[in-house]
């Protein structure tokens, strides 16, 4: 596809219920990201991946948030046992690092986001 | 430690007019890349543009221009020419080479522009 994508748009869930949140990112972008952003909020970083790997996992909230990364491109955002303080718009975005390149003037492209209610 | 500073936390502007969204930045970093978003209801994250630290000329894209100071360390977002489908969020983000891969996002400014 054109864009990153991300599914599903919408996601309700009960309280203590597991959920798995999708992104597609950008084909050929290396770097793919995971934010949170609750209402009325910026943006705050959870995770980073280049390739399958993630080097920056510093964002990830507590132990009931999980992410991973196959073949270099399709991500899944996990959250355990959800809480109600998981309600928020969960953003991936994917960026082309290049080898060598300076991470300075890398842009990243952004998903239309998953919004999570847990009631 | 990097921080992005907006502190407008809502603007008004009249439609065909220009429009200057502020953001300051904090950084120990020599070499640092400056990005503006613009965020619809919609809620998806549109890039707008980008501002290298050792780039010596303000960056433009269309209507949209940043007033780059080094030294007061601000990357102020113009936006010219006002149009109603400009309304939204605008967040100003800044990334450093010795901080890995993460973007290091600002508060946002809501943007309204008036008919």
């Amino acid at each position: 596809g054109a864009g990153v994508s991300q599914s599903p748009s919408n996601k309700v869930t009960e309280k203590g219920k597991d959920v798995e949140l999708r992104c597609d990112p950008i084909s050929g972008h290396t770097a793919l990201y995971w934010y949170r952003q609750s209402l009325g909020q910026g943006l705050e970083f959870l995770i980073y991946f280049q390739g399958n790997s993630a080097p920056d996992k510093s964002g990830l909230p507590s132990d009931r948030f999980s992410a991973e990364r196959t073949g270099g491109s399709v991500s899944t955002l996990t959250i355990q046992r959800t809480q109600q303080e998981d309600s928020a718009v969960y953003l991936c975005a994917s960026s082309l690092l290049l080898a060598g390149g300076s991470p300075s003037t890398d842009t990243q492209y952004f998903g239309p986001g998953t919004r999570l209610t847990v009631l | 430690a990097q921080k992005i500073t907006q502190t407008q936390p809502g603007m008004f502007v009249q439609e065909k007019e220009a429009v200057t969204l502020d953001c300051t930045y904090d950084t120990s970093d020599q070499s640092y890349g400056l990005f503006w978003y613009k965020q619809p209801s919609s809620g998806e994250m549109i890039f707008l543009i980008y501002q290298g630290s050792y780039d010596e000329q303000n960056a433009t894209e269309g209507r949209y221009s940043l007033n780059f100071q080094k030294a007061r360390k601000s990357a102020n977002l113009v936006i010219s020419a006002s149009q109603l489908g400009d309304s939204a969020m605008y967040f100003c983000a800044m990334r450093g080479s010795n901080t890995g891969n993460q973007f290091y996002f600002g508060t946002g400014t809501s943007l309204t522009v008036i008919p």
